[in-house]
């Protein structure tokens, strides 16, 4: 099982601020999915990561295999960006675990 | 843009009932998922599917769950008799496969109560 742990839990940011979402996780992975869960429910895939780093608009994604720990970085954040974003992994095979998720407000 | 689209949207039954939640996974994907979460708490794994058979399932995905892909197109997830516990929302998501990238792409949900 792996053990996926997401900081912080929840965050209030000024529009404009600079975000980091943290997630680290206990046994090796073939892939990490940032996730962002709208207020409505839905879910949509941000990122998908192996190694390295991704970039789409304002946002980042970096893991370090190594250490186990993946960041999501959101530039000039917007009142828009407030959801819940999940890390989640992958292990060998196909089997999923899910972080509890960082709530995230942003305050125009 | 292709979508993952989920039936119903919402449903209730009562306890001890069979639930059947649908899904149309985006036509050209080969792997597809379900996934729960209950009200406040964290997604859960429950099953991945590929080439007609289970892939992986979790411990919560016990004998009274089952997946079929019936036709084709539809990827279903039955719930034989229904606990006051399976209320949650039900996601299902599918990707295009494990060597290609493996996005995921999620339908709306479907949200279980059971009374």
């Amino acid at each position: 099982k792996n053990e996926v742990e997401q900081s912080p839990q929840n965050l209030t940011a000024q529009e404009g601020e600079f975000i980091t979402i943290n997630c680290s996780y206990s046994v090796g992975i073939s892939a990490l999915h940032w996730l962002q869960q709208h207020p409505g429910g839905g879910i949509v895939s941000l990122f998908m990561l192996s190694s390295g780093k991704k970039k789409h608009g304002r946002l980042i994604a970096t893991i370090n295999i190594q250490e186990k720990h993946s960041s999501l970085h959101i530039t000039a954040s917007h009142p828009r960006d407030s959801a819940v974003y999940i890390c989640a992994v992958r292990q060998t095979g196909n089997q999923f675990y899910f972080g509890t998720g960082t709530s995230l407000t942003v305050i125009p | 843009e292709p979508e993952v689209t989920q039936t119903p949207s919402h449903q209730v039954t009562q306890m001890g009932q069979e639930v059947i939640l649908r899904c149309v996974p985006i036509s050209n994907h080969l792997y597809f998922y379900w996934y729960r979460q209950i009200l406040g708490q964290k997604v859960e794994f429950l099953v991945s599917f590929y080439n007609n058979e289970i892939s992986e399932k979790s411990e919560i995905f016990d004998d009274q769950f089952s997946v079929e892909r019936p036709d084709g197109s539809n990827f279903t997830l039955k719930i034989r008799s229904t606990k006051l516990e399976d209320s949650a929302m039900y996601f299902c998501a599918s990707s295009l496969g494990l060597a290609l990238p493996g996005e995921l792409f999620f339908g709306e949900g479907s949200r279980l109560t059971v009374l």
